[in-house]
């Protein structure tokens, strides 16, 4: 998991309830990243941020948000617009995005549920 | 559409048996293709990453290899521990239309590793 912090490691959700769940990372690292994982699917990029007070949109960015207000923390908001939250959330960090060699370094996940 | 194809979808072996597990992929124009290993409920850990020029490379048992005229990799675990019971995640960039890169994820091959 190298040094990324991901917190909580399970969150429950009720209906119309937006969510926050936090990413930490000590590496330097310049970019940081969210993904969605479900079951018989590969990792879906939700944001992404190259540099502080900046972020872009990923594939699945509807009824997210982020904010990346200092380098070592990348939150991700799940907002009730999001209609079919539950999933396992990971968030990763690269010394760099525009290098293609970069490899992304990942947190342990928060896994989210709705009640 | 870019793709990637991962097989078999699970596999069982015996502990100390060798496996090779196969990535197929449609992404173009290629950047580079990644192995990680994800353990159950963490993130994924990378393995190996290669460029178009590479056509193996070796982290300890894990020997993956690159053939990109045919678009295909593999991912050969030597002498199986029970600790290579994971998910193997096969992940490849590509440069998009800005110049930036992106990754395409593959859905897994699930490995257990059986004394």
């Amino acid at each position: 998991d190298g040094g990324i912090t991901q917190s909580p490691k399970y969150l429950f959700r009720k209906e119309g309830q937006n969510v926050t769940l936090s990413c930490e990372q000590n590496l330097n690292h310049d970019a940081m990243y969210w993904y969605r994982q479900d079951p018989g699917q590969g990792l879906r990029l939700i944001y992404y941020s190259q540099i502080v007070n900046d972020f872009q949109k990923g594939d699945i960015a509807e009824g997210y948000s982020v904010s990346r207000e200092k380098k070592e923390s990348f939150p991700l908001t799940v907002t009730s617009a999001q209609k079919n939250p539950t999933a396992f959330y990971l968030c990763a960090s690269s010394q760099d995005r525009g290098t293609s060699q970069e490899t992304q370094y990942f947190g342990p996940g928060t896994r989210l549920l709705v009640l | 559409k870019n793709q990637v194809e991962q097989s078999p979808q699970s596999l069982i072996i015996l502990e100390g048996k060798n496996c090779t597990l196969q990535c197929n992929y449609t992404v173009s124009p290629f950047s580079n293709l990644r192995w990680y290993k994800q353990d159950t409920g963490r993130g994924p850990v990378s393995l190996t990453i290669m460029t178009f020029s590479e056509n193996t490379k070796s982290n300890g048992r894990y020997t993956a290899t690159l053939d990109a005229d045919t678009k295909q990799s593999s991912l050969h675990i030597t002498a199986s521990q029970l600790s290579d019971s994971a998910s193997y995640i096969c992940v490849v960039s590509y440069l998009s239309n800005f110049g930036n890169e992106k990754l395409t994820f593959g859905t897994g091959t699930r490995l257990t590793i059986i004394p």
